[in-house]
């Protein structure tokens, strides 16, 4: 079965840049079915989705965060990548990988476990 | 303030049917399918209903999920202690370049 791992540095800098990895197992990204998603969720707060990346590079982003926001792919490692620049506190949160097809369709059926990261000085 | 709008909170006591409401618009809940998430306490979310009332392999058939218009609903029957938890609507949203959206979630507590 797939299953999702995301990894990176738990305490980033304000204003710096804040980067975290997502390796699937299981399965290959580059299967063509799926949608590769990051969704957040600061501390007490809900569900905020960041954007998603088809395997051929193709993203979708969050327009609130769009900005700031970058999302990429490595097929060879089957990993995908997300990188959030200008960061502030209000950028804490957990952060979760999940696997999600075209619209949503079939819902987002996997997930990481999250990953908290802190921004402070 | 989230584009799909769900209660802060529901509650029920223990066999009981509960039903959380989740509102958007055209562009959203009107246009495309919804998907539910459950998240207990100090957990990832999971997948509990997708395409408006598809149950994924395992979860109880006690969970069922609705649409009508620019609404959708989750209904809980035969409610259980371990039914206490988060409750998260979602959807695409045709708008702008298109974007999934959550709805603000719903605290169940089960008394």
């Amino acid at each position: 079965q797939v299953q999702l791992q995301e990894s990176g540095p738990g305490l980033v800098k304000p204003s710096q840049t804040l980067s975290l990895t997502c390796t699937v197992s299981g399965g290959s990204i580059s299967s063509g079915d799926y949608y590769w998603s990051w969704i957040r969720q600061p501390p007490g707060k809900g569900l905020e989705w960041i954007g998603y990346i088809y395997y051929s590079g193709n993203t979708y982003y969050n327009p609130s965060l769009k900005s700031r926001v970058t999302i990429s792919v490595d097929t060879s490692k089957n990993q995908f990548s997300l990188k959030v620049r200008s960061v502030t506190a209000a950028d804490t949160a957990v952060y979760y990988c999940a696997r999600d097809s075209l619209k949503g369709y079939y819902g987002m059926d996997v997930w990481g476990q999250g990953t908290t990261v802190t921004v402070s000085s | 303030q989230s584009v799909l709008t769900q209660p802060p909170s529901a509650s029920g006591t223990p066999g009981q049917r509960v039903t959380i409401s989740c509102s958007g618009s055209r562009s959203n809940i009107g246009s495309n399918t919804v998907n539910w998430y459950q998240q207990l306490p100090g957990m990832a979310p999971k997948l509990l209903i997708y395409s408006h009332n598809q149950r994924p392999s395992g979860v109880p058939d006690r969970f069922s999920g609705s649409k009508s218009g620019t609404s959708a609903s989750l209904a809980i029957s035969g409610l259980q202690s371990e039914d206490e938890a988060d409750y998260y609507c979602a959807t695409w949203d045709d708008s702008l370049n298109g974007f999934v959206v959550f709805g603000g979630g719903t605290k169940l507590t089960v008394l």
